[in-house]
Formats: C-alpha cells, sequence, structure tokens
C-alpha cells in the first residue's frame, strides 16, 4: 500500500500568511494526486486534482506542485475562510490512500 | 449540479449488517467510477471501495479493512449506488460518503452515519 504522511499535521498560522502543506509517499506517484479541504462538520471538499490542477471555483491562492514522492499545497494569502483540515489522497494504485490530515488553525 | 444523497445509516449491533444508498443526479452516472469513503469520529479520511463502469466490467476493488464483508454495488437504471455491509465491527463505525469521480475531479456527498454497537 501507498503511505501518505503529511506534514505539518498541525499548523497555526495567521490571516494573510503563505503556507505550504507537504505530502510524502511511501512509493512514487504519478499525476493521480488529489488535495481537499474538510471544515468541521462539513463533507470534504476536492480542492486539487492532478497534482496541479485548480478544480472549478476554487479561489487562486490555493496552489499544488510536485512530483514523485513529495508533494505540496500552498496557500499564497489566508483567508479566514481557509481555516479547515486538509487532506492529501493518492489514486495512483490500490488501495486509495490518504494522508492523516493537516488541521490549519488560526493563530 | 452533481448531487450524491447517501441513506441508510442507523445504530446496528456488532455482527449486524446495513444497507447504504447514495441517489445521484446531475451527472451520466453510467459512465464513471464511484467510491465510498468513511470517517470515524474525530478521525481522517479512509477509503472504503470503488466500483468500475460498464466499460469496465463494474469491477470493484475494497480496502483490506473492509474485504469480504463489505459488497459494493450499483444500479445504472435508477443511478444510485450501494454499500451493503455484513458482520459489522464496533470499528465500522463512522460517517460514510458516497464519491464519484468525472474526469479526475471528485464529488462528495454529504454523509450517512453508521454507529455499530450493542
Amino acid at each position: 500500500d501507498i503511505q501518505l504522511t503529511q506534514s505539518p499535521s498541525f499548523l497555526s498560522a495567521s490571516v494573510g500568511d503563505r503556507v505550504t502543506i507537504t505530502c510524502r509517499a511511501s512509493q512514487g506517484i504519478s499525476t493521480y494526486f488529489a488535495w481537499h479541504q474538510q471544515k468541521p462538520g462539513k463533507a470534504p471538499k476536492l480542492l486539487i486534482y492532478g497534482v496541479s490542477t485548480l478544480q472549478s471555483g476554487v479561489p487562486s491562492r490555493f496552489s499544488g506542485s510536485g512530483s514523485g514522492t513529495e508533494f505540496t499545497l500552498t496557500i499564497s494569502s489566508l483567508q479566514p475562510e481557509d481555516f479547515a483540515t486538509y487532506y492529501c489522497q493518492q489514486l495512483n494504485d490500490y488501495p486509495i490512500t490518504f494522508g492523516q490530515g493537516t488541521r490549519l488553525e488560526i493563530k | 449540479e452533481v448531487q450524491l444523497v447517501e441513506s441508510g445509516g442507523h445504530l446496528v449491533q456488532p455482527g449486524g449488517s446495513l444497507r447504504l444508498s447514495c441517489a445521484a443526479s446531475g451527472f451520466t452516472f453510467s459512465d464513471h467510477f464511484m467510491d465510498w469513503v468513511r470517517q470515524a469520529p474525530g478521525k481522517g479520511l479512509e477509503w472504503v471501495g470503488r466500483t468500475r463502469n460498464k466499460h469496465e466490467n463494474f469491477r470493484t476493488d475494497y480496502a483490506a479493512s473492509v474485504k469480504g464483508r463489505f459488497t459494493i454495488s450499483r444500479d445504472d437504471l435508477r443511478t444510485s449506488l450501494y454499500l451493503q455491509m455484513n458482520s459489522l465491527e464496533t470499528d465500522d463505525t463512522a460517517l460514510y460518503f458516497c464519491v464519484c469521480l468525472i474526469r479526475g475531479v471528485a464529488y462528495w456527498g454529504q454523509g450517512t452515519l453508521v454507529t455499530v454497537s450493542s
């Protein structure tokens, strides 16, 4: 199974900050990689798929990059509505797996 | 607009069975792969399994934790996805989400809660 390890698991930041979340895979992944955002009490929502393609309607302050075993999600300037938990996901191989999540909180 | 509405979750005793449903609309259901993903209370996301489309013979894959106990099926005429859960364990307590994949884009339902407890 491909294991995904996100870092950090918890992040405290302020509105306007630039933040980066990293997801490391236990083996190489092609482009079948996504990031999801989940707010408390809500279903997850897809932010980025194919490593770097922004889902329709997602603000351009979100960006994804990476290849092989290391991938990143960057938020260029945090907004109040961005405080949530973020999950990476690989769809390259079965079983499909998620990272453990990164909880982003207001400092 | 893609809509996925899960139903069927409730309290069940360990060893019991339950069938979840997901009613889909707003897209051509028969063309696309469908997943179930779950989230235990206060925990992260866990992929449960997938059913492919007719072109791939409705082939299914499962997570090791549910293989042999859970079965995913679909009814393309009713545009519905199902999850038959047998031999339920307390660790199966979770919010179960239906997810569709349309050209790489994942759409999530709101989830249905399954509680396994005596």
